[in-house]
């Protein structure tokens, strides 16, 4: 089984500061396609999980442009340009490759 | 739209059944899967299961797991069998887009708590 590790798992960010989140799996998540198997979600509270992107990098329907991921293989971030009150909550990695399973999640706070 | 529904309350030992009731778009050509989260916790994949009977199950429960679609009703059935307060959880089910690997529409969840 491919294993998920996010860091930090908690951070507190000011309104219209910058904030990062990185994920690690075990194995590659780079299919033969090209395209890189991960997906980030956002949870926010009291409801159920949001896609944001998926493939690594491509940004959901009705996504700001202030998400953004990258990465490629074991290592991908996702990036907030400006983190906005409405941002708050747990962001997850989840891989797609294999059957799909969700890094441990990162709470996001607004200071 | 998703809508979990069924008991909110098992006891040990006994099977947790649960229905997703699917509206606005045919069950037909989509996998469904099952996500739960116990409270406080993170997200665990249960497994899924395409139109036509198809399924994967994560292996840690996979021998009590079992899922299945009902395409008259445009619904999708979760039981798990032999259930421990470790299953208490909010059960999710959502439609997994296979082409591009990602979870596109979630239902709001259910509480199920296992207790005596």
């Amino acid at each position: 089984d491919i294993v998920m590790t996010q860091s930090p798992l908690s951070l507190s960010v000011s309104p219209g500061e910058p904030a990062s989140i990185s994920c690690r799996s075990s194995q590659s998540l780079l299919h033969s396609n090209g395209h890189n198997y991960l997906d980030w979600y956002l949870q926010k509270p009291g409801q159920p999980p949001q896609l944001l992107i998926y493939l690594g990098s491509d940004r959901a329907s009705g996504v700001p442009d202030r998400f953004s991921g990258s990465g490629s293989g074991t290592d991908f971030t996702l990036k907030i340009s400006r983190v906005e009150a409405e941002d708050v909550g747990v962001y997850y990695c989840m891989q797609a490759l294999q059957t799909p399973r969700f890094g441990q999640g990162t709470k996001l706070e607004i200071k | 739209q998703l809508q979990e529904s069924g008991p909110g309350l098992v006891k040990p030992s006994e099977t947790l059944s649960l229905i997703c009731t699917v509206s606005g778009v045919s069950i037909s050509r989509y996998y469904w899967s099952w996500i739960r989260q116990p409270p406080g916790k993170g997200l665990e994949w249960i497994g899924d299961i395409y139109y036509y009977g198809g399924t994967r199950y994560n292996s840690s429960l996979k021998s009590r797991v079992t899922m299945s679609v009902d395409t008259s009703k445009n619904q999708l059935s979760l039981n798990l069998n032999s259930v421990t307060a470790a299953d208490t959880a909010v059960y999710y089910c959502a439609r997994w887009y296979d082409s591009t690997g990602y979870f596109d529409y979630w239902g709001q969840g259910t509480l199920v708590t296992v207790s005596s």
